[in-house]
């Protein structure tokens, strides 16, 4: 079965700190990357995504996250996080032109001051 | 801008009782629709999603049915609540494709 793996459900890291989220689909073919963010209190927002060409990608706050197609990877990295980096992420994969996504159980991210 | 929409965002319904939830957006037309809960420790799971009025496509086998009345609004109902559809319902939508706009989500708890 179709499947979206994230390794870590709880994630604790002081400040400047250095933080990668691990994430592995099990779908064949073409796949739509996503990583997305829920900050205490808001609405669970898109971080970063890929589609296509240069697999290391660019998203907003510091993050960035590569494909690694060989893997079936697509980790979630920033070189420091700052306190309110504290947050759940999610991963995702779009694997089919309706647009639907299959999400990784999320992980809870904890930055201590 | 586009903006979504959900109400309520909280909700504690007795076993049995009915339920509507729904969703709108502003600012776009013709769009893609979907509603997931996510349960306690667990991801979010796609559960229906619908592409045009009337067109309501289901991804797994429930307790509830999703209606899309208007080109822009969303409803999820059930008849009769259990127990286990306690959780946090998500709303989306997309104009393209793939990426997807999340709503505030409903909380509902069923006693």
């Amino acid at each position: 079965a179709q499947s979206v793996s994230q390794h870590n459900h709880h994630v604790i890291l002081s400040e400047a700190a250095s933080l990668e989220l691990g994430c592995n689909y099990s779908y064949g073919g073409t796949v739509n990357l996503f990583w997305y963010v829920q900050y205490p209190g808001q609405h669970l927002q898109l971080l970063l995504k890929y589609f296509s060409g240069d697999p290391l990608v660019k998203g907003i706050k510091g993050f960035e996250a590569e494909f690694i197609k060989s893997k079936f990877s697509f980790n979630l990295r920033k070189p420091s996080v700052q306190w309110s980096d504290t947050a759940e992420y999610f991963c995702a994969v779009n694997a089919d032109s309706w647009g639907k996504l299959q999400f990784g159980a999320g992980t809870q991210v904890v930055v201590t001051p | 801008s586009q903006t979504i929409h959900q109400w309520p965002a909280t909700l504690v319904q007795p076993v049995g009782s009915p339920l509507s939830l729904e969703c709108t957006v502003e600012g776009t037309s013709n769009p893609n629709l979907y509603w997931y809960r996510q349960a306690a420790g667990r991801g979010l799971q796609l559960l229906f999603y619908s592409v045009g009025i009337g067109q309501i496509s289901s991804e797994v086998p429930q307790n509830l049915s999703a209606s899309r009345p208007q080109d822009r609004q969303f409803i999820l109902s059930s008849k009769k609540l259990l127990l286990s559809d306690s959780g946090f319902y998500l709303c989306a939508w997309s104009s393209n494709p793939s990426e997807q706009y999340f709503g505030p989500g409903t909380r509902l708890t069923v006693t």
